[in-house]
């Protein structure tokens, strides 16, 4: 089957832009997760769904970012007005519970 | 909070050598998982390797192989008969057991060269 995928892979916001980052997981998947990857970093967990259920929104950096999930299956990352620190690339993971998560290829942010 | 430690910010052998790249973690939990993951130039992030906390038996998938060493904390992977398609950015990642966000490290650059 098809692994995870996330659209756009390349954006280009002005800073003070709303964003949506999109990510289809692998179905079945019952978790889901987003991080944020700055350059030369390793990546930095930014949120965690079951089904639904967002179960943990610990590191989302700031209230400019939001996360949704509304079916289980389709994700939504969301970030309002952004800035220029918000660009990195955001990577979405997929997981059966207690497995192994599976990435996508990520997003590349760039706020200008 | 878990702490991941990737000492060697960059790495390069010849092909066909052996590579150790090192990690170190901190935790007071007592169930976990340890990870690697191969990011290759410009590419998706690949589960390379797993551990979990309560097996002694190190992890071995074909030519990689872990040193797990639970009380000292520290989780190595060994790159054997090294090829040019290994060339990638290695992350060392730790998870609380069940299921839970990764914690990575910052990663090691590993360069084989022909």
């Amino acid at each position: 089957g098809a692994g995870v995928s996330q659209s756009p892979r390349y954006k280009v916001a002005k800073r003070g832009q709303d964003v949506a980052l999109r990510c289809d997981p692998i179905s079945g998947h019952v978790s889901l997760f987003w991080y944020q990857q700055a350059l030369g970093q390793g990546p930095e967990f930014l949120t965690y769904f079951q089904n639904e259920a967002q179960l943990d929104k610990s590191g989302l950096p700031s209230d400019r970012f939001f996360a949704e999930r509304p079916e289980g299956s389709v994700s939504t990352l969301k970030i309002q007005r952004t800035q220029q620190e918000d660009s990195a690339v955001y990577l979405c993971a997929s997981s059966l519970v207690y497995n192994e998560q599976f990435f996508g290829p990520g997003t590349r942010l760039t706020v200008l | 909070a878990q702490t991941v430690t990737q000492s060697q910010p960059e790495m390069s052998v010849q092909e066909a050598e052996t590579v150790t790249l090192s990690c170190t973690y901190d935790t007071s939990e007592n169930n976990y998982y340890l990870f690697w993951y191969k990011q290759p130039p410009s590419r998706q992030m690949i589960l390379v390797i797993r551990q979990e906390a309560y097996k002694q038996q190190n992890a071995t998938e074909n030519r990689f192989s872990v040193n797990f060493q639970k009380a000292a904390k520290s989780f190595s992977l060994k790159i054997s008969d090294s090829q040019l398609g290994d060339t990638a950015m290695y992350f060392c990642a730790f998870m609380r057991g069940g299921a839970d966000g990764l914690t990575f490290g910052k990663g090691t650059h590993l360069i084989i060269q022909p």
